[in-house]
C-alpha cells in the first residue's frame, strides 16, 4: 500500500510569520508530486507540479522543493497572510494513473 | 476559464438505492478521476479513466461502483446499492495528460440515510 504522509496535521501561525510543511512519499515508482491548496467550501486548486529530483518551484510567497531519492517535498510560505489559511494537500503520482493524496496540513494564519 | 462541473451539488438517498453522480470534465482533457472525502478524513482516490476504460482503481472501488463516459462529455459515477458509509463528498477531476495537474469540480455531497 502506497502511503503519503503530511506533517504537521495542522498549525496556527501569526500574520507575517514564515512556515513550512512536509510531504513524505514512497521513493520508488515516482512519477510526479503535486501540491494543492484547498480552501473551505471550494475544490482543491493546483499550486505546483513537480517531476524532477531537486525541483524548486515558486509562486509569489509560496515555494516548494522536491527530493525523490529520499521521498519528501517541502512547501514554504514566506510572510504568511490570513488569506493563506487553507488545507495544503500533496499528491503522489506513481508510475500508473493513481494519484495518492496525503492527509493535508490545515494552516490557520492569525491576523 | 474552463472548469470541471459536477451535479447535483447535494444528493440525499435512501440506503440501498442507486445514485448517479455526474461530472463534465474540461473539454480537451483526456484523463478523468473520481475521489471522495468522508467528513473529517483524507481525500481518497477511487478510480481513473482514460481512453474509455478504467486505468486504475482503488480498493474502495468495488463491484458496487462503476464509471461511464456515455456521450463524450459527461463522466458519471454510479453507486448501485448505497450504504451509510458511502456518505461523503465526491469530487470529479480531469487532467490533460497523465501526471499533469488535476482540475477538480466543486464536489457532490452524498448523504445516505
Amino acid at each position: 500500500i502506497l502511503n503519503v504522509e503530511q506533517s504537521p496535521q495542522s498549525l496556527h501561525v501569526q500574520e507575517g510569520d514564515s512556515t513550512n510543511f512536509t510531504c513524505s512519499f514512497p521513493s520508488s515508482n515516482f512519477y510526479a508530486l503535486h501540491w494543492y491548496r484547498w480552501e473551505t467550501a471550494k475544490s482543491p486548486e493546483a499550486l505546483f507540479v513537480m517531476t524532477l529530483n531537486g525541483d524548486e518551484k515558486k509562486k509569489g510567497r509560496i515555494s516548494a522543493t522536491l527530493n525523490t531519492k529520499e521521498g519528501y517535498s517541502y512547501l514554504y510560505i514566506k510572510g504568511s497572510q490570513p488569506e493563506d489559511s487553507a488545507t495544503y494537500l500533496c499528491a503522489f503520482i506513481a508510475g500508473t494513473y493513481k494519484y495518492i493524496f496525503g492527509t493535508g496540513t490545515r494552516l490557520k494564519v492569525l491576523a | 476559464e474552463p472548469e470541471v462541473t459536477q451535479t447535483p451539488s447535494h444528493q440525499v438517498t435512501q440506503m440501498g438505492q442507486e445514485v448517479i453522480l455526474r461530472c463534465v470534465p474540461i473539454s480537451n482533457h483526456l484523463y478523468f478521476y473520481w475521489y471522495r472525502q468522508i467528513l473529517g478524513q483524507k481525500v481518497e482516490f477511487l478510480v481513473s479513466f482514460y481512453n474509455n476504460e478504467i486505468s486504475e482503481k482503488s480498493e474502495i472501488f468495488d463491484d458496487q461502483f462503476s464509471v461511464e463516459r456515455p456521450d463524450g462529455s459527461n463522466f458519471t459515477l454510479k453507486i448501485r446499492s448505497t450504504k451509510l458509509e458511502d456518505s461523503a463528498m465526491y469530487f470529479c477531476a480531469s487532467s490533460g495528460d497523465m501526471g499533469t495537474e488535476a482540475f477538480f469540480g466543486q464536489g457532490t455531497r452524498l448523504t445516505v440515510v
